[in-house]
Parts: C-alpha cells; sequence; structure tokens
C-alpha cells in the first residue's frame, strides 16, 4: 500500500521557468511533510518541509504548499535552473521517528 | 554543520564475507538510521536507534546486524549476504523531537 504517491516520474522543465512537483498521500495521520533532492550514487538532500499547520513553506527559490483536505501537496522552484535536476522525493511523517517516502520525480532542467 | 559521513563509498562483497558499514554524525543528534535503496525505488527504512537503543527494526533478516557504540556513531554489520541485498545503503540522523533526517552519502554495496 503506496501511501505517498508521486504520479509523475519525469518532469522536463525549461530553465528560468517554475517547476511543480506534486505529492499525494493517503494517511490522514501524517503530520509533517518533507522534500528531498537525489543526485545519482549519492544521499538524498533535505530542501524544505512544511508542518499541517502551515499550508506553505517557502525557503528562497524553494516553496512548498499543502493542501490538507485534498491531501496534496507540492514543491515550486522558481526559477528553476540547470544544477536543480535531480530525483526529488517527498516524504511524510506520523511521528515515531518514521519517513514514509512517494515514489520520486525526476527532474529536467533543459537550457 | 548538516554533515553525516559513510565509509566506505563502494563495497563488494561475496556471499560469504563478513564487513561493516559505518556512519558517523558530530551534530548532537540522538536518532540515527538505516535505509536501504534499490534503483529507481524510494529508501526503505531498516532500522532506527534513538538514545542509542534500537527502538524500530522494520522485520530486517538477521543477516544484517545495527550496532551504535555511542551516539554518534552508527554500525551496520553484514553476514552472509544475498545477491539480491546489494543497494545503495544509506545513513541518516536527526534530532529528537524532530522528524527532519539528514542522510549520508550512501554505501553502494554489491554482493556476488
Amino acid at each position: 500500500d503506496q501511501q505517498v504517491k508521486q504520479n509523475s516520474p519525469s518532469l522536463s522543465v525549461q530553465e528560468g521557468r517554475i517547476s511543480i512537483l506534486n505529492c499525494d498521500y493517503t494517511n490522514s495521520m501524517f503530520d509533517y511533510f518533507l522534500w528531498y533532492k537525489k543526485y545519482p550514487a549519492e544521499g538524498p538532500t533535505f530542501l524544505i518541509s512544511i508542518s499541517s499547520i502551515k499550508d506553505k513553506n517557502e525557503d528562497g527559490r524553494f516553496t512548498v504548499f499543502l493542501n490538507k483536505s485534498a491531501k496534496h501537496l507540492s514543491l515550486h522552484i522558481v526559477p528553476s535552473q540547470p544544477g536543480d535536476s535531480a530525483v526529488y522525493f517527498c516524504a511524510a511523517s506520523a511521528g515515531a521517528s518514521k519517513l514514509t517516502f512517494g515514489t520520486g520525480t525526476r527532474l529536467q532542467v533543459t537550457l | 554543520d548538516t554533515e553525516v559521513t559513510q565509509t566506505p563509498k563502494h563495497l563488494v562483497m561475496g556471499m560469504t564475507n563478513k564487513k561493516s558499514l559505518k556512519c558517523e554524525q558530530h551534530m548532537g543528534h540522538r536518532a540515527m538510521y538505516w535505509y536501504k535503496q534499490k534503483a529507481k525505488k524510494p529508501p526503505e527504512l531498516m532500522f532506527v536507534y534513538s538514545y542509542e537503543k534500537l527502538s524500530i527494526n522494520e522485520s530486517v533478516p538477521s543477516r544484517f546486524s545495527p550496532e551504535c557504540p555511542n551516539s554518534s556513531l552508527l554500525n551496520l554489520h553484514l553476514h552472509a549476504l544475498q545477491p539480491e541485498d546489494s543497494a545503495l545503503y544509506l545513513c541518516a540522523s536527526s534530532s529528537p523531537g524532530t522528524d527532519t533526517q539528514y542522510f549520508g552519502p550512501g554505501t553502494r554495496l554489491t554482493v556476488l
């Protein structure tokens, strides 16, 4: 049972434009959400997080939006840069030190 | 500093070998984790240590044996592995009371 889903396995965006990565979840007990970026053969790098008491969190070029009623979160990257090309994982937590990861979206930022 | 280090970076072992993976963090985190990641899949949680005690074992086979010698170190002892255990093994850590985990670069393990 995949509790966290990223339905787009890949996304291609032009440099300078906005990248929007989506994530859906089914477990209503999740109360903390994170986005990680991963390059091949490296560990995931933490990007940004959001608590369920908020609906938006911003950090530089990265903004995460949470829609609790739809059980949906999204990561906006603007402007997109070639160095943003990587696999992005969303993750969710219901506490107890356990993160549940989505299947990932490969972002390609083209020149 | 949000650095978690892992050694070795690559490891090739036979099915009869015994080897160990090491992980270290100096961020004062008191929770440490082992994950396994296969190609094109998300990381899968294996073990969680909280305050140097094993708190979660996700039904991992006994050929994987974790150890937490102190609050900065985490080991994963490997014995009699199978070729399907070949994967990227990731270590992570987090502060008490937070869910943000910081990952190391991983050890790429190949079992022949």
